[in-house]
């Protein structure tokens, strides 16, 4: 089977602008989670999807937005960005989320806003 | 404060040599989960346990809910080895992240 893919790899935004990244998980899997990662916080969850629906929600602001289709594919966006959005973004996906299932990351986005 | 704490921050050990990382938590889990991510950023599950003891090759994970502690220990370390290990716990809908282990293995 194919990995969880993450497109694009690497971007580089201006402050102001919005993005969106996308991620593809592993066939039949149909959670797919969001994290972001800073070398000052580290790794935070974002957000998990689950058959298009948000299921969890870590604290972001409302800047940081996403969406799964019906292909369990998803989405997501960060509008009006600022310096310290600047990050690795991953997603992982697993058969039906939650704490009794294993989670497999993709490679990642690296996001740099200047 | 931190849900999620991690020791030792950096870790170097000698090839061949016993290691141990170390991951408390502060409130009640429903699993947690030891990652591997090695330069580059990308991000392997390599356990994930809500009790017990688990096995992998020369790796393996323990947890003791009373004490609200896990641990990951290699054996016969090896240069590969070396990446950043980070715990994760499941708490409520959310996962929450240690800070991670740096862990060089010098051959």
């Amino acid at each position: 089977k194919a990995g969880v893919t993450q497109t694009p790899r690497y971007l580089i935004k201006t402050r102001g602008q919005q993005v969106t990244l996308s991620c593809s998980p592993i066939s039949g899997h149909r959670s797919v989670s969001w994290y972001q990662q800073t070398p000052g916080q580290g790794l935070q969850f974002l957000f998990e999807y689950f058959s298009e629906t948000q299921r969890n929600k870590g604290n972001f602001p409302g800047r940081f937005s996403g969406r799964q289709f019906s292909n369990s594919r998803s989405e997501m966006n960060v509008s009006t960005l600022e310096l310290g959005d600047s990050a690795l973004y991953l997603c992982a996906s697993s058969l039906v989320g939650g704490p009794s299932y294993e989670q497999y990351f993709g490679p990642g986005t690296r996001l740099t806003v200047t | 404060k931190n849900e999620v704490e991690q020791s030792p921050q950096n870790l170097t050990a000698q090839e061949g040599e016993f290691i141990t990382i170390n991951c408390s938590y502060s409130v009640g889990i429903s699993a947690l989960h030891w990652l591997q991510q090695h330069p580059g950023g990308g991000i392997v599950s390599l356990f994930m346990l809500s009790s017990g003891k688990k096995k992998h090759g020369r790796l393996i994970a323990t947890i003791n809910i009373q004490e609200k502690h896990s641990s990951l220990h290699i054996t016969a370390s090896h240069p590969r080895d070396s990446a950043v290990y980070i715990c994760a716990a499941h708490l409520g809908n959310q996962f929450y992240f240690g800070t991670g282990t740096s862990l060089t293995v010098i051959p």
